[in-house]
């Protein structure tokens, strides 16, 4: 059974940092293509990044917006992903999920963590 | 970025059939994908690929289209199938989502 799990969401001040994990199983994750997701309050979903397997050199590309303040990393040896967000503004208030999906599309989904910016 | 206009709403009865539009802001060909999500949970895949049923998707689901106009149809509509319904492309940079269409059942 495939499973992603993410942990790491919070309350944080505008302008400070925070750091996203997701743990897999049930897949090859070493071969997966991983993707970042979020949700915000008006339901709205965001794709904010992806990183590509080793065949493709890590590969990684982000949405505009959040390039430069955004960091997708992965660590295939813990089947793991993540999100190192600096700079967070407040609307960067959403939910956000790790998504396991190669070809442009997404397959399995984790429950999501919820990511709250205020002060 | 390719916007993705979608119907805000829906509301329809149980057996029916009912059809739901998502229409590109440019050509995405065949690279159209839709996803229900109920309250409290994550997306779910329904459909890749304009017209691909995912793997243990009722076959009551189902896509087409090509280019800019795609839909997504329920037939026959459950009372199960209440939920958002969002489409995704993944043809240009950078994937972008509908906005959803909320699925209710009279």
């Amino acid at each position: 059974e495939v499973q992603l799990v993410e942990t790491g969401g919070g309350l944080v001040q505008p302008g400070n940092s925070l750091k996203l994990s997701c743990a897999t199983s049930g897949f090859t994750f070493s071969t997966a293509w991983m993707n970042w997701i979020r949700q915000t309050p008006g339901k709205r979903l965001e794709w904010l990044a992806q990183i590509e397997d080793k065949s493709n050199n890590y590969f990684i590309s982000y949405l505009e917006s959040v390039k430069g303040r955004f960091t997708i990393s992965r660590d295939d040896s813990k089947s793991s992903v993540y999100l190192q967000m600096n700079n967070l503004k407040e609307e960067d208030t959403a939910i956000y999920y790790c998504v396991y999906g190669s070809h442009g599309w997404f397959a399995y989904w984790g429950q999501g963590t919820l990511v709250t910016v205020s002060s | 970025d390719t916007v993705l206009t979608q119907s805000p709403a829906l509301a329809v009865s149980p057996g029916e059939r009912v059809t739901i539009s998502c229409r590109a802001s440019e050509s995405v060909s065949t690279g159209m994908h839709w996803y229900q999500q109920k309250p409290g949970q994550q997306p779910k895949l329904l459909i890749y690929g304009a017209s691909n049923l995912e793997s243990g998707v009722p076959a009551r689901f189902s896509g087409s289209g090509s280019g800019t106009d795609f839909t997504l149809t329920i037939d026959p509509v459950e009372a199960d199938d209440t939920a958002t319904y969002f489409c995704q492309q993944s043809w240009n940079d950078p994937y972008t989502f509908g906005a959803g269409t909320k699925l209710e059942l009279k």
